[in-house]
């Protein structure tokens, strides 16, 4: 079974930019959860979709946000980058249901904001 | 409010001795507790998980954790460790279906 696959790996936007990341779950996985992680603040949690929703959101400004398709796969968008935005971002996914929510991380997507 | 926090920043320990990082919870309810382990550059692979039962849980690459509800730790423990073994470490739990890390424990090996 293939594994969380994130793209792109690497990503170097300006100040001010929007950007968008993707990722694609295990298959049969249809909860996918971001994560930013920081030196200064470590893992810290975006939001989880499952079946196409919302399903929780972490304290992260507006700028953030993300969504689901049918298929699970999710992207999670930032807009008016700043450069605190300069992060590893970790997508996660998994199966819900029973409360133990037992996660596979993606490799990240390294974004450097200047 | 819930919170996880690992009191070791940084551990060095030569190859073949035993190893311990520890990690405590705040959380009301009965935990689920999570071990990840973090290679440079990669992302995370889950090492072990505790939801009921049995206390003393058993992963993969030869690590072991043990629940103490009364301590609320969740220590991860490794008899011989392997240069392999290098990375960072990160206590996790369950709490209302968000998953909340610890700050991360670096653990170098001494070859």
């Amino acid at each position: 079974k293939a594994g969380v696959t994130q793209t792109p790996r690497y990503l170097i936007k300006t100040r001010g930019q929007q950007v968008t990341l993707s990722c694609s779950p295990i298959s049969g996985h249809r909860s996918v959860s971001w994560y930013q992680q920081t030196p200064g603040q470590g893992l810290q949690f975006l939001f989880e979709y499952f079946s196409e929703t919302q399903r929780n959101k972490g304290n992260f400004p507006g700028r953030f946000s993300g969504r689901q398709f049918s298929n699970s796969r999710s992207e999670m968008n930032v807009s008016t980058l700043e450069l605190g935005d300069s992060a590893l971002y970790l997508c996660a996914s998994g199966t819900p249901g029973t409360g133990a929510n037992e996660q596979y991380f993606g490799p990240g997507t390294r974004l450097t904001v200047t | 409010a819930q919170s996880v926090t690992q009191p070791d920043i940084h551990i060095t320990v030569s190859e073949g001795a035993s190893l311990e990082l520890r990690c405590n919870y705040s959380y009301g309810a009965t935990p689920y507790l999570f071990w990840y382990v973090q290679s440079p550059g990669q992302g995370l692979q889950l090492l072990l998980k505790y939801f009921s039962g049995d206390t003393l849980v058993q992963g993969i690459k030869g690590f072991e954790a043990e629940f103490k509800r009364s301590q609320s730790s969740f220590n991860l423990r490794k008899p011989s460790v392997h240069w392999s073994d290098a990375a960072e470490y990160f206590c996790a739990v369950l709490a209302f279906d968000k998953v909340i890390f610890g700050p991360g424990t670096s653990l170098s090996v001494i070859p």
